[in-house]
Parts: C-alpha cells; sequence; structure tokens
C-alpha cells in the first residue's frame, strides 16, 4: 500500500495564479483532511471531508476550496494564489472523524511569489 | 486556535538520556495523541491516550495524562540520534476533528 500520497511535491506559483494539489488514499479510509503548517503556527485545518460526498471548513479555509472526488480522492484548489498561502500543504486521513491515528502524506511545499 | 501547547519549544539532549516534553490543552477531549515529524516528512503517529487513562506505554515511548490538570507528557526513555525530529501533540474534542499543538524539537546529540 502506498498510504497517502500526495502530487507535486514542490511549486512556485505567481501571485494570482490557481492550481489544484492532488490527495489520494489506498486504504479505504472515509475521512480527509488538509492542513496548511507555517513555522511556528503548527497544523492548522483547511477543509476535511468526514466521508464521500461532504466536506466541511476547518480553521483557515479563506483562498481555498476542496473537492471529495471520490473515496479515495480529496484535492485541494488555490482559485488566486497569494503570498500568504506560502506554506507546506499537508494531506491526512482516518478511518472515522476524529479519534483515531490520522495518516499523513509526505506534504506540497509551495511557494506564492 | 491552537488547543494544545507543548513545551519546551526546543530540546536538545545526549543520546541515551530521556527526553520528557508536555502538552497542556484547554478544553475537554475525548482522547490525546502524539506524532512525530522528521524534517521534510510528514507526521507520523506515535501513540494515542484515552481520556479515561491515565498512563499508556508504546517501546521506549511513555505517555500520560492528567485531565484535571488539562496535560499530558511524552516520555522517550534511552533516546537516539534517530529520535532526533518534531513532536506535536494533537487533541479531539466534541467537534472530532483534531487540533494540533505547536510542536517541539528534539535534538539527540550523538
Amino acid at each position: 500500500n502506498a498510504g497517502v500520497t500526495q502530487t507535486p511535491k514542490f511549486q512556485v506559483l505567481k501571485t494570482g495564479q490557481s492550481m489544484t494539489l492532488q490527495c489520494a488514499q489506498d486504504m479505504n479510509h472515509n475521512s480527509m483532511y488538509w492542513y496548511r503548517q507555517d513555522p511556528g503556527m503548527g497544523l492548522r485545518l483547511i477543509y476535511y471531508s468526514a466521508s464521500e460526498g461532504t466536506t466541511d471548513k476547518g480553521e483557515v479555509p479563506n483562498g481555498y476550496n476542496v473537492s471529495r472526488l471520490n473515496k479515495r480522492e480529496f484535492s485541494l484548489r488555490l482559485e488566486s494564489a497569494a503570498p500568504s498561502q506560502t506554506s507546506v500543504y499537508f494531506c491526512a486521513s482516518t478511518r472515522q472523524r476524529g479519534g483515531i491515528e490520522q495518516y499523513f502524506g509526505p506534504g506540497t511545499r509551495l511557494t506564492v511569489t | 486556535s491552537q488547543q494544545g501547547e507543548e513545551d519546551p519549544q526546543a530540546l536538545s539532549i545526549q543520546e541515551g538520556e530521556n527526553a520528557t516534553m508536555n502538552c497542556s490543552y484547554k478544553t475537554s477531549i475525548n482522547n490525546l495523541q502524539w506524532y512525530r515529524q522528521n524534517s521534510g516528512r510528514g507526521l507520523v503517529h506515535l501513540i494515542l491516550i484515552r481520556s479515561n487513562e491515565r498512563e499508556k506505554h508504546s517501546g521506549r515511548l511513555r505517555v500520560t495524562l492528567d485531565t484535571s490538570k488539562k496535560s499530558s507528557s511524552l516520555l522517550i526513555t534511552a533516546s537516539r540520534a534517530a529520535d532526533t525530529a518534531s513532536y506535536f501533540c494533537a487533541t479531539d474534542g466534541a467537534n472530532s476533528k483534531l487540533t494540533f499543538g505547536k510542536g517541539i524539537t528534539l535534538s539527540v546529540r550523538p
């Protein structure tokens, strides 16, 4: 099993450009999450999907959209990138909402200039 | 907003010593988890302790939970250079979403 995979690993965008970060898991997990990690801030939840077909906002959703394409895939879209979105983005999954260990992808390092 | 706050922010010890890291939180929880993050990698789950448990062991890891003080500690015994990483506590509450602390950077000198 590959676990949680993310693409791309690195990306540089200009302000105003758009892009989609892809995440897939092969563990048949129900819940998936997108976090951003900034120095000194820990991980902050952007959006999550408790199950296929549902998505909810997390702590810092502004400037992002998500799609739970199917049970395996959960994508994060930046419609108009801003320098404040420079961060490392992690996707995670778990069998159920909270309470159980989350499995993390390797991360996408995004720089917006 | 951060639920868990780890302490200290950074810790440097000699190989073979024990490392103790603390986490405090603000609201009631169902359980508390500890994760490790090696440089440039994603987080890896280490151990989970439920709100009705006081202590749990896993290999060289020992975690305690004091719900009256809203605090937890992670002890790594006989540390190794490979334990060098950042460590995060994570709590889940009534909303069932995990909230992570800012992390502790542990350096183990060979």
